[in-house]
């Protein structure tokens, strides 16, 4: 079955810290894949997206993500966190046929101290 | 351009009243979906329309849930005889020409709250 897990429910860095959020999927085939960012009041805000090629992707914000086929994951990173980026993210998988749905995983919420 | 919109942003109804949520993709879309995200959760699939043709009411919970997009553009997702289970957040997302490469573009979402 097509799944996506984000092992962290929670995670609390300081402003200026390193982030890297965790995203492990499971589909069939190789997926499309992205991470979205929700901000309270807010839709979803697409941060990046990868579907094929170069495996380090570059999002907006600072923020890049690789795709890891022999790990299955896709994790998100970015080198300093700013307080603004407190938010919670979602990593999802696109299906690759059909009504190319999109299967989300559950987030992570980020806090940012300051 | 202006983004996708959803009204009404929140909405409290009481148990087995019917609820109509709209969603106004951005222009030119063909595409659109409807999510249902609970509290704690990521969101999940409910129906696909392409143009006017419900392609894909797969992940629509029972037969108390419809939708419909007339005219290709604006769509409302109905909900019949709520319950209080029927209470998170609907979103829906437009898509340009419903290619898996396009990006989904999400609305601001409607809170629903069943009493």
């Amino acid at each position: 079955a097509q799944s996506v897990t984000q092992p962290d429910i929670h995670i609390t860095v300081s402003e200026g810290a390193s982030l890297e959020l965790r995203c492990n999927y499971s589909y069939g085939a190789t997926p499309y894949l992205f991470w979205y960012v929700q901000s309270p009041g807010q839709g979803l805000q697409l941060l990046l997206k990868y579907f094929s090629g170069d495996t380090l992707v570059q999002g907006i914000k600072g923020f890049e993500a690789e795709f890891k086929r022999s790990q299955s994951s896709f994790n998100l990173r970015k080198p300093s966190v700013h307080w603004s980026d407190a938010a919670e993210y979602f990593c999802a998988v696109g299906t690759t046929s059909g009504t190319y749905k999109y299967i989300f995983g559950t987030g992570t919420r980020l806090k940012v101290l300051a | 351009g202006a983004g996708v919109s959803q009204s009404p942003r929140y909405k409290v109804t009481k148990r087995g009243q019917d609820v109509a949520l709209r969603c106004d993709p951005i222009s030119g879309h063909v595409s659109l979906y409807w999510y249902r995200q609970a509290l704690g959760q990521g969101p999940e699939f409910l129906t696909y329309f392409n143009y006017e043709a419900q392609q894909d009411k797969s992940g629509l919970p029972n037969d108390r849930f419809s939708a419909e997009r007339p005219e290709g553009s604006i769509s409302t997702l109905t909900i019949q005889r709520t319950e209080q289970r029927d209470s998170a957040m609907y979103r829906c997302a437009s898509s340009l020409a419903g290619q898996g490469t396009d990006t989904q573009y999400f609305g601001p979402g409607t809170r629903l709250t069943v009493l």
